[in-house]
Formats: structure tokens, sequence, C-alpha cells
């Protein structure tokens, strides 16, 4: 099986834009989470889909949005980024999202914010 | 609420030395427990699980056991290996009495340095 894709792998945008980073679970995976990495806060969980719902979310602000779509795919927006916003952004795919699965991670979008 | 504390890196150790990384949680219910690695320029890994108390995660020769009376979850290698170099995270997933969350709750992160 493909492993989880993420697309773009880099992006470079100024403060004030939008960006929108998109992501291909595993085939059969309904379920996706978005993580952000960065050096001073770690990894911090952002939401996860399931079935086209937000089902979890993290604590960000409202500036962090996302959406799923009825083949699995999901998209994470992010609007007026600030400098704080670069950061490594990871997807993770799992069959159902229960605590008991495995979550498989993409390469990740790294994102600079100028 | 619910935390992963595991010791700071970075660590730097010599080909075939023995590898311990701790790992402690804090967490109510019945969390799972994780570690994944990262590799420079890749996204994490899953390295090994466990579910449940007393269960033994092994996987490439690293193990860890979930201990519950600890709520401890310590990675250790016998003979580490020059492509074992890289960042290692504990995590867990959390549970609720309304059913589960499987979002994934991360420690800092432990950078490994091997030396040949």
């Amino acid at each position: 099986k493909a492993g989880v894709t993420q697309t773009p792998r880099y992006l470079i945008k100024t403060r004030g834009q939008q960006v929108t980073l998109s992501c291909s679970p595993i085939s059969g995976h309904r379920s996706v989470s978005w993580y952000q990495q960065t050096p001073g806060q770690g990894l911090q969980f952002l939401f996860e889909y399931f079935s086209e719902t937000q089902r979890n979310k993290g604590n960000f602000p409202g500036r962090f949005s996302g959406r799923q779509f009825s083949n699995s795919r999901s998209e994470m927006n992010v609007s007026t980024l600030e400098l704080g916003d670069s950061a490594l952004y990871l997807c993770a795919s799992s069959p159902r999202g229960g605590r008991l699965e495995t979550q498989y991670f993409g390469p990740g979008t790294r994102l600079l914010v100028l | 609420g619910n935390s992963v504390t595991q010791m700071e890196g970075p660590v730097t150790l010599s080909e075939e030395a023995f590898l311990t990384i701790n790992c402690t949680y804090t967490a109510t219910g019945y969390p799972s427990l994780f570690w994944y690695v990262q590799y420079p320029g890749e996204g994490l890994q899953l390295l090994l699980k466990a579910t449940k108390a007393d269960d033994k995660g092994s996987n490439k020769g690293f193990e860890a056991t979930y201990r519950k009376e600890t709520t401890s979850f310590h990675l250790e290698k016998g003979s580490v290996q020059v492509s074992d170099s890289a960042v290692y995270f504990c995590a867990l997933t959390q549970s609720s009495r309304g059913g589960s969350q499987g979002n994934l709750i991360f420690g800092k992160g432990t950078k490994l340095s091997v030396k040949p």
C-alpha cells in the first residue's frame, strides 16, 4: 500500500497570507489527523477528521481549519499567517482513529512564514 | 491533563553501547503508549507500541514495557548502531468515558547520536 502523502513538501509565504496543505491517507484509512511540529513547542495536535467530520480538536486558534473529502483526503488551511506559524505540518492516518490504532505519518509540509 | 515526559537529550553513544531513553506519563483512563522515531528530514515512523499494562512492545532490537505502577514506558536497546541516530518520541493516546480519542500526545523528543 502507498503511504501517507502530503503536498506540497515545502512552502514559503509572507505574513498575512493564507495557505492550504493537502494530505492523502493510506487507502482504506478514514481518520486523518494533523500535527504541528516546532522546535519550541514540539509536536502538537491540531485536529482529527473522520468521515468528513471534525471529531477532535486541539488548542489552536480559529485561523487553523481543515476539512475532509469523501475519499478521505484532507486539507488544512491557515489564514492570516503569522511568523510563529512556521513549522513542519504532519498528517497522519489510521483506519478509524481509535486509541488502540497506529497512526501512520506522512513526510510533512515545511512551512516558512517571512 | 494528560502529558508525557521524556529525558532531555541529546544522547551520544558509541556503537554497540546500551541505550535507555526514559519516558513517564500522566493520564486518566487507559492510554495506549507509543515510541515513534524521526530521521532527519522525514516524518514520524512507529517504532513500537503497547496498549495495556505489562505489554512489551518490540521492534528492530528496541523494547519498551508498559508499566502502570510506575507510569513509565522506557525505551531500551542492547546494542545501538550508527543507523539508529535519530530523534525518538514517546507518545500516548487518550481514552475518555465518552469513547476513544486517538489523538497523540507527544513528549519533547530525545535526539540520539551514535558514533562509530
